[in-house]
């Protein structure tokens, strides 16, 4: 039972435009979300995140907006640019059976964003 | 903050061997987890470390594998009598107590096991 759900497995957008991806999550006990980025042959690079507190989280070009009652959260990189093609990874912590430290991540996203 | 190092980048196996990975993480991070990754999936659990105390362990870690952190430094993973089904991405990453606690991954140890 996949509790973190990343339903698009790739995405193509002309560079400038805006990517949006997409990621959805069953647990409500979830309270804390995070984005990865990947490269071919490198770990996961830590991204952007938000608290189940907050709906939207802003840093330059990277945006997170939390819906809690939809139960989704959004990543949008604007403008998108050729060196952000890489593998997005949805993540999330919760605070279930005192499992606060472990992350669940979703199957990932793969943008390619085109010049 | 030289980030989290793994040993090593590849590993290449006949089933039923056993293998032995190495992590080292960022130095004032107490908290150590080991994930694995395959194919068209996302990092997924395996165990946890916090300093030399493993606190949990994922069901995906059967008997053969074992997860150790001596000192409370690096981490060593090994396995034992490896399956064609252990190839994967195991990646280690770390962590400190303070604030959110955003897990710092290495470029993890690819295994291939022929």
């Amino acid at each position: 039972d996949q509790q973190v759900k990343q339903n698009s497995p790739s995405l193509s957008v002309q560079e400038g435009r805006i990517s949006i991806l997409n990621c959805d999550y069953t647990n409500s006990m979830f309270d804390y979300f995070l984005w990865y980025k990947k490269y071919p042959a490198e770990g996961p690079t830590f991204l952007i995140s938000i608290s189940s507190i907050k709906d939207k989280n802003e840093d330059g070009r990277f945006t997170v907006f939390l819906n809690k009652s939809a139960k989704h959260l959004s990543l949008h990189i604007v403008p998108s640019q050729p060196g952000d093609s890489a593998v997005y990874f949805c993540a999330a912590r919760g605070v279930s059976g005192g499992s606060n430290y472990k992350l669940t991540f979703g199957k990932g996203t793969l943008l390619t964003v085109n010049p | 903050d030289t980030g989290v190092s793994q040993d090593p980048r590849h590993k290449i196996t006949k089933r039923g061997q056993n293998v032995t990975f190495r992590c080292d993480p960022i130095s004032e991070h107490n908290r150590l987890y080991w994930y694995r990754q395959t194919l068209g999936q996302g990092p997924e659990f395996l165990t946890y470390f916090q300093n030399e105390a493993q606190l949990e362990k994922s069901r995906l870690l059967s008997d053969r594998f074992s997860a150790e952190r001596p000192k409370g430094s690096f981490s060593t993973l090994e396995i034992q009598r490896t399956e064609q089904g252990d190839s994967a991405m195991y990646l280690c990453a770390s962590s400190s107590a303070k604030g959110a606690g955003t897990l710092h991954f290495g470029n993890g140890t690819r295994l291939t096991v022929t």
